[in-house]
């Protein structure tokens, strides 16, 4: 059990920019999370995946946001035309559907974004 | 919709003292509770969590949280408190029944233990 790993650690990049992050969730984990994190505030439901099936994705913040996780393991987190609001931490969770840990979240050290 | 609600921004407490994070929630149907803790610039790390059973729950570290039906409260405790418990503390719960796995975080509360 290596952990949850999500790259890059940091980025600033300039508005109107795409940016990807990526998440590397537990081996066997088959279902993924993307939460972001504001100061002060919770970690907020973004979408998430069961293998490579996106089950929940009305909670994107706008069009701009998506994810993909295509072979069921890595996942991807795309904004396109990014805007100062969206800089925020990116987290990532996995967790598994079996065994005594069913349903526990396991969390990314996150991506902490800044836009110019 | 589910809520959680920690009322308190900021925990002061001794070392050495009981310490107490509170939460209260709000699911429509039977809860899964959550207890997490951020460390800075460190991701979630999951303490404890309720599904059924004893009303009392112990996690990692020492901790401990009280599942409360009629207050809708899961408070989290721990008897003596420790200068590197420090750190910011979010509760999180979600409806049981149903096919959502989603669940809703509250704002989180700073823990603060001086020496």
């Amino acid at each position: 059990d290596t952990g949850v790993s999500q790259n890059p650690r940091h980025k600033i990049t300039k508005r109107g920019q795409n940016v990807t992050f990526r998440c590397d969730p537990i081996s066997e984990h088959n279902r993924l999370y993307w939460y972001r994190q504001t100061l002060g505030q919770g970690p907020e439901f973004l979408t998430y995946f069961q293998n490579e099936a996106q089950l929940e994705k009305s909670r994107l913040l706008s069009d701009r946001f998506s994810a993909e996780r295509p072979k069921g393991s890595f996942s991807t987190l795309e904004i396109q035309r990014t805007e100062q609001g969206d800089s925020a931490m990116y987290l990532c969770a996995s967790s598994s559907l079996t065994g005594t840990r069913t349903d526990t979240q396991y969390f990314g050290p996150g991506t902490r974004l800044t836009v110019l | 919709a589910q809520s959680v609600a920690q009322p308190e921004d900021q925990v002061n407490v001794a070392e050495g003292n009981p310490l107490t994070v509170k939460c209260t929630y709000s699911v429509s149907g039977n809860p899964y509770l959550f207890w997490y803790v951020q460390y800075p610039n460190r991701g979630l790390q999951f303490l404890l969590k309720y599904i059924t059973g004893d009303n009392l729950v112990k996690g990692s570290y020492g901790f401990e949280a009280e599942f409360n039906k009629s207050q809708t409260s899961f408070h989290l405790k721990k008897p003596s408190a420790l200068v590197s418990d420090s750190a910011l503390y979010f509760c999180a719960g979600r409806d049981r029944s149903g096919g959502s796995y989603i669940p809703t975080f509250g704002r989180g509360t700073s823990l603060i233990v001086h020496p």
